[in-house]
Order: structure tokens, then C-alpha cells, then sequence
């Protein structure tokens, strides 16, 4: 049992690059979710995907798109990489459960820098 | 709109000492309420969490936190604090009505523990 994994853990881009960054779960959860963390701002959601099949904008959703490709794995896609986009990528997922199993777990991270 | 406030950026505390991490919160409906610790370079880990039933909540390396109603309260707390839970702790709120099962994030507070 893995939990979150995420792929890859550090990726250097330059502006106007794309890549895709990985994540999956081995839990068997609805929920699916991307943050990014910088510093002083905490984390801050981008896209979540409640569960399979759907997927939603979070607070700062410009740049990226995402694709929950199955219950196990939800990827985040940067289109045309800016220096703004530089941050440290988070994937989590959650079992709504609403009662005592609800709890979101986190992958170990991507550090992403666009130069 | 759901919101977390973690009114302070960093918090000091000699070994030994009592610790409080503070959080407020601002939800529709009744909250489901969450503590997470990030170490330096990992993901979060997940510390406790009040959903329902009695207001203090006993979790993980020997935290509580404290759910007040009235004050909108969820504020961290350790007896006798150690070295070792110096980190960046994060304060997070989401509830049964929110869209979709978004859970927001406070900026977080470093708690910085000095021998």
C-alpha cells in the first residue's frame, strides 16, 4: 500500500515548455486533488476532482489542466510553462466518508522550476 | 465561501513549554475541521481532525485541538512541547455542503521549538 505517489519528484522547465505531472492512489478513494505551495501562501487548490469522471476548478486553475484518467490517477498538465508556475506541486486524495475515515492524504510532492 | 485563518506566521516556544497554534474558520454548515504538519522538504501528514462529537480531539505525537463554536476556533495545542515539532503546520476546513468536498487551507504557522 503506496498511498499517494507522484511523479516526478523534481523537474526543471523552461518558459514556454509543457509537461504532465503525475499522481496516483492506491486507496481506493473518490476524491483526487491538486495544490501548489509556495511560500507564505500556503496551499492553494487548483483543480480537484470529486470522482471519476468529473473534475472542477479550484482557486488559481489558470495555466494547468488536469485529467482524472481512472479512479487511481489524476494528472496535471502545464501547457506553456511561466516563470509564475515555479512551486513546489502537491497531490492528495480523500475518502469522503464525512464520518470518521474522512481524510485527505498527500503525495510527497514535485518540485517544479521554470526558468 | 469557506476560509481558514492562521493568524500567525511563526510561533517560539522553549522545550518543554506549552504550545498553542492558532486557527479560526469561516464555513456554512457545520465544519469538518483538520491539522496537518509538513516537515521540511516532505508532503503533509495528516495530525487530527474534528468532524463531530466531543469539541477536543486527540491526535497524532501527542497534539489536541480544541473545536469552539462560538469563537469559530480550532486552535492546536501540546502540553509539553519538543524539539522534534518544529515544523509548518496547516489548519484546514471543509463541510457536508461545500461544493464538491473542496477542503481550504490556511497559509500556515512555523512553530519553532529552541532547546
Amino acid at each position: 500500500n503506496a498511498g499517494v505517489t507522484q511523479t516526478p519528484k523534481f523537474q526543471v522547465l523552461k518558459t514556454g515548455q509543457s509537461m504532465t505531472l503525475q499522481c496516483a492512489q492506491d486507496m481506493n478513494h473518490n476524491s483526487m486533488y491538486w495544490y501548489r505551495q509556495d511560500p507564505g501562501m500556503g496551499l492553494r487548490l487548483i483543480y480537484y476532482s470529486a470522482s471519476e469522471g468529473t473534475t472542477d476548478k479550484g482557486e488559481v486553475p489558470n495555466g494547468y489542466n488536469v485529467s482524472r484518467l481512472n479512479k487511481r490517477e489524476f494528472s496535471l498538465r502545464l501547457e506553456s510553462a511561466a516563470p509564475s508556475q515555479t512551486s513546489v506541486y502537491f497531490c492528495a486524495s480523500r475518502d469522503l466518508g464525512g464520518g470518521p475515515t474522512d481524510t485527505q492524504y498527500f503525495g510527497p510532492g514535485t518540485r517544479l522550476t521554470v526558468l | 465561501a469557506q476560509s481558514v485563518a492562521q493568524p500567525e506566521d511563526q510561533v517560539n516556544v522553549a522545550e518543554g513549554n506549552p504550545l498553542t497554534v492558532k486557527c479560526t474558520y469561516s464555513v456554512s454548515g457545520n465544519p469538518y475541521l483538520f491539522w496537518y504538519v509538513q516537515y521540511p522538504n516532505r508532503g503533509l501528514q495528516f495530525l487530527l481532525k474534528y468532524i463531530t462529537g466531543d469539541n477536543l480531539v486527540k491526535g497524532s505525537y501527542g497534539f489536541e485541538a480544541e473545536f469552539n463554536k462560538s469563537q469559530t476556533s480550532f486552535h492546536l495545542k501540546k502540553p509539553s512541547a519538543l524539539v522534534s515539532d518544529s515544523a509548518l503546520y496547516f489548519c484546514a476546513v471543509t463541510s457536508p455542503r461545500s461544493s464538491a468536498s473542496k477542503i481550504i487551507f490556511g497559509s500556515g504557522t512555523r512553530l519553532s521549538i529552541r532547546p
